[in-house]
């Protein structure tokens, strides 16, 4: 089945220590981006990637890293991370580079809460 | 800097009532517009874009250039409809970044 696979789904942590959230795409899709839900905001990219080892900030990228060493993966890591890093996170992918190139798939989210 | 503003937070309507979502945007240049819906307790999906201009679930979306605007329409709406709905913009002058609109959460009463 087709989909893009967000770990962990929910998470409880303290400011600070460091986490990762792994993004996994079975797709083979070149395109893979990272986005914050908060109420009121919608939805915010944090940072994209137009394919391996090509990354780029989104609107929201302080506080966060990403890397993209193979296609299917792009992991966001949030080095120290605090209080106003408690969201819903959702990790997408879709194909190709250009207009055109197709919808954007979601995962199901990764909720964290930082204390 | 291209932007996708949908002015209305919540949209209550009731069943079998039309309702419109509107979705107003700013970019330099001829964009791809869609609208993106998330059900309760499910991943965002793609509801239509305007390139296809199709009508998905009863729902159409017509993109006005002019008024710069991409808004969604139903002349029914179902209880199921119940979601939340994004207006989501991508361009080639933005290097394809898609940028999302704040979302309308939309409730259909029975």
């Amino acid at each position: 089945e087709a989909q893009v696979t967000q770990n962990p789904r929910y998470l409880i942590t303290v400011t600070g220590k460091k986490l990762t959230v792994t993004c996994s795409q079975n797709m083979n899709h070149e395109y893979m981006s990272w986005y914050r839900q908060d109420p009121g905001l919608g939805l915010r990219q944090i940072y994209y990637s137009m394919n391996v080892e090509v990354t780029d900030k989104g609107d929201v990228p302080e506080g966060y890293k990403v890397s993209r060493k193979e296609k299917r993966n792009f992991p966001l890591i949030l080095e120290s991370p605090s209080p106003n890093q408690t969201s819903l996170y959702f990790c997408a992918s879709r194909k190709g580079q250009g207009l055109n190139t197709g919808e954007l798939f979601f995962g199901e989210g990764s909720r964290l809460t930082v204390l | 800097a291209q932007r996708v503003t949908q002015p209305e937070k919540l949209l209550s309507v009731f069943k079998g009532a039309p309702v419109e979502l509107k979705c107003n945007y700013s970019y330099s240049g001829s964009p791809e517009l869609f609208w993106y819906v998330q059900y309760s307790r499910q991943r965002l999906q793609l509801l239509l874009r305007h390139i296809s201009r199709e009508s998905i679930k009863g729902f159409t979306a017509d993109l006005n250039k002019g008024e710069t605007s991409f808004h969604l329409k139903k002349p029914f709406a179902q209880e199921e409809d119940s979601a939340m709905y994004y207006c989501a913009l991508s361009g080639v002058a933005a290097g394809n970044k898609l940028t999302f609109g704040g979302g309308t959460r939309v409730l259909v009463k029975p």
